[in-house]
């Protein structure tokens, strides 16, 4: 399997759910990161990891945690989610933290909070 | 602070037609990229091109065209001869610092119909 791929790719979850999401890179690239994208609204850059270390968290809620155990997976703990949470979330990619073409993007996770 | 317009929420047009798709930003840095992303049904974002701030050359790539005008602070985007395939939502984006991905901006997006 080859790109960028987030399991699963749709979820429903009530508020008091704990949810994960999946994305796995097999491009070999070191720099990994979680996109949200609401309806009618621009794409918004959530977190960004490099070498497995967090270099960006762009004032995201506590409610959302992600972990990075190595270059090639990036999670999206979900818990206590609110409705206005529910968007579609894509995981991207890219060899390093230079230029925003060098970005692959994975399908998306489509969430919806009940 | 940066801000990039996608002022065509929903654009539908027959097979064959001309379309174009317009971007305005706003910037106050003089170095700044913008791009422009295809997003297909499939969910994934298809990267199309880059242009740099201080090359305001046209460029076309087969039936894409990009017209770049600092003048006016656009960035449209012009597809001939759509076909059925071309739909999709299609976003403008724009990055002031090009080596963190955390500068960048993108538009709303515009949803493109292409009817056979």
């Amino acid at each position: 399997e080859t790109g960028v791929t987030q399991t699963p790719r749709h979820l429903v979850m009530g508020m008091t759910n704990k949810k994960s999401l999946k994305c796995e890179q097999h491009l070999g690239h070191n720099a990994m990161y979680w996109y949200k994208q609401s309806a009618k609204k621009p794409l918004e850059l959530m977190f960004v990891y490099n070498f497995k270390e967090q270099t960006e968290n762009n004032s995201v809620p506590s409610r959302f945690s992600p972990e990075c155990p190595n270059s090639s997976h990036l999670f999206l703990h979900l818990h206590t989610l609110q409705p206005e949470d529910s968007a579609l979330y894509l995981c991207a990619s890219s060899q390093d933290l230079l230029g925003l073409e060098t970005q692959y993007f994975g399908p998306g996770t489509r969430l919806l909070v009940l | 602070a940066q801000k990039v317009t996608q002022a065509q929420t929903e654009i539908s047009v027959v097979e064959k037609e001309d379309v174009t798709l317009d971007c305005v930003y706003e910037t106050r840095d003089t170095t700044y990229y913008l791009f422009w992303y295809k997003q297909p049904p499939s969910g994934e974002l298809v990267f199309l091109i880059r242009r740099n701030s201080f090359d305001e050359q046209n460029e076309i790539s087969g039936r894409y065209s990009w017209n770049f005008q600092k003048s006016t602070s656009s960035f449209n985007f012009t597809i001939t001869a759509s076909q059925v395939v071309d739909s999709a939502v299609y976003f403008c984006a724009l990055s002031e610092d090009n080596t963190n991905a955390g500068k960048s901006t993108f538009g709303d997006g515009t949803t493109l119909t292409v009817k056979p």
